[in-house]
C-alpha cells in the first residue's frame, strides 16, 4: 500500500529565508507525485507534480521540488520565502489508475508553514 | 482554465434537512471526486465518477448521496447528517487518462456545519 509522511508538523522561517519541506513516500511501482498548498478555509492548489523525467521539477509561485528514488524522497523547496506563502502544505502520492475509472491520492498529514517578518 | 467552482460557501443544516452541494467544471476532465476535510487533517475521498459512472465509494455512510448529472457537473446530497460530518467538503477533477495517474484540481470548498 502507498502511503506519504511528512515528518514536519509545524515550520517557521523568517521572510527572505529558503524553506525545504521534507516528504517522503512508499510506493512499489513509479510514483506520481504532487505538492499542494491550502491556505485556511480555502481548497487545495497544485504547486507542482512529478510524472517522469527531470527530477528537478519547477512549479509556481517559486517553488521547486526534487524527487530523489534512492530516498524515496520529494521535497520542496524555496530559495526566498514570502509572508504569503504561510500555509498548510500537502505531499501526495498518485497510485495508479482505478478499476473503474478515475485516480486515488494518497496525502501527507501535512506541514503548516508559518512565516515570520 | 483551470478552475473547479462550488456551492455554496458555506452551509449550516439541522440533522433533519436535506441540502446538496453542486460542484462544476469546464475542464473537460471525465474523472470528478468528494474529499472530506477535518480541521488540521489532509482531505480523505469520499466518491469517484468517472465518465459519470460512480468508480468508487469509500465506505461512505448513505446519508450522503453523490450524483453526476453531466459531465460537468457533481452534486453532494446530504440528508439526516450528524454534527461530527461538519468539515470541508472539497470537490476535485482530473483528466482520465488510461495510462496514468493525472493531476487532480480541486474547488474552493463548501464549509458544512451541523447543527
Amino acid at each position: 500500500a502507498q502511503s506519504v509522511t511528512q515528518p514536519d508538523i509545524h515550520i517557521t522561517v523568517s521572510e527572505g529565508a529558503s524553506l525545504e519541506l521534507r516528504c517522503n513516500y512508499s510506493y512499489g511501482a513509479t510514483p506520481y507525485l504532487f505538492w499542494y498548498v491550502q491556505s485556511p478555509g480555502q481548497g487545495l492548489q497544485l504547486l507542482l507534480k512529478y510524472f517522469s523525467g527531470d527530477t528537478l521539477v519547477q512549479g509556481i509561485k517559486g517553488f521547486e521540488a526534487e524527487f530523489k528514488r534512492s530516498q524515496s524522497s520529494f521535497n520542496l523547496r524555496k530559495p526566498s520565502v514570502h509572508w504569503s506563502d504561510a500555509a498548510e502544505y500537502f505531499c501526495a502520492v498518485g497510485g495508479g489508475i482505478l478499476t473503474g475509472g478515475g485516480n486515488k491520492l494518497t496525502f501527507g498529514t501535512g506541514t503548516q508553514l508559518k512565516v515570520e517578518l | 482554465d483551470t478552475e473547479v467552482t462550488q456551492t455554496p460557501k458555506h452551509l449550516v443544516m439541522g440533522m433533519t434537512n436535506k441540502k446538496s452541494l453542486k460542484c462544476e467544471q469546464h475542464m473537460g476532465h471525465r474523472a470528478m471526486y468528494w474529499y472530506k476535510q477535518k480541521a488540521k487533517k489532509p482531505p480523505e475521498l469520499m466518491f469517484v465518477y468517472s465518465y459519470e459512472k460512480l468508480s468508487i465509494n469509500e465506505s461512505v455512510p448513505s446519508r450522503f448521496s453523490p450524483e453526476c448529472p453531466n459531465s460537468s457537473l457533481l452534486n453532494l446530497h446530504l440528508h439526516a447528517l450528524q454534527p461530527e460530518d461538519s468539515a470541508l467538503y472539497l470537490c476535485a477533477s482530473s483528466q482520465e487518462r488510461l495510462a496514468g495517474v493525472r493531476e487532480q484540481y480541486f474547488g474552493p470548498g463548501t464549509r458544512l456545519t451541523v447543527t
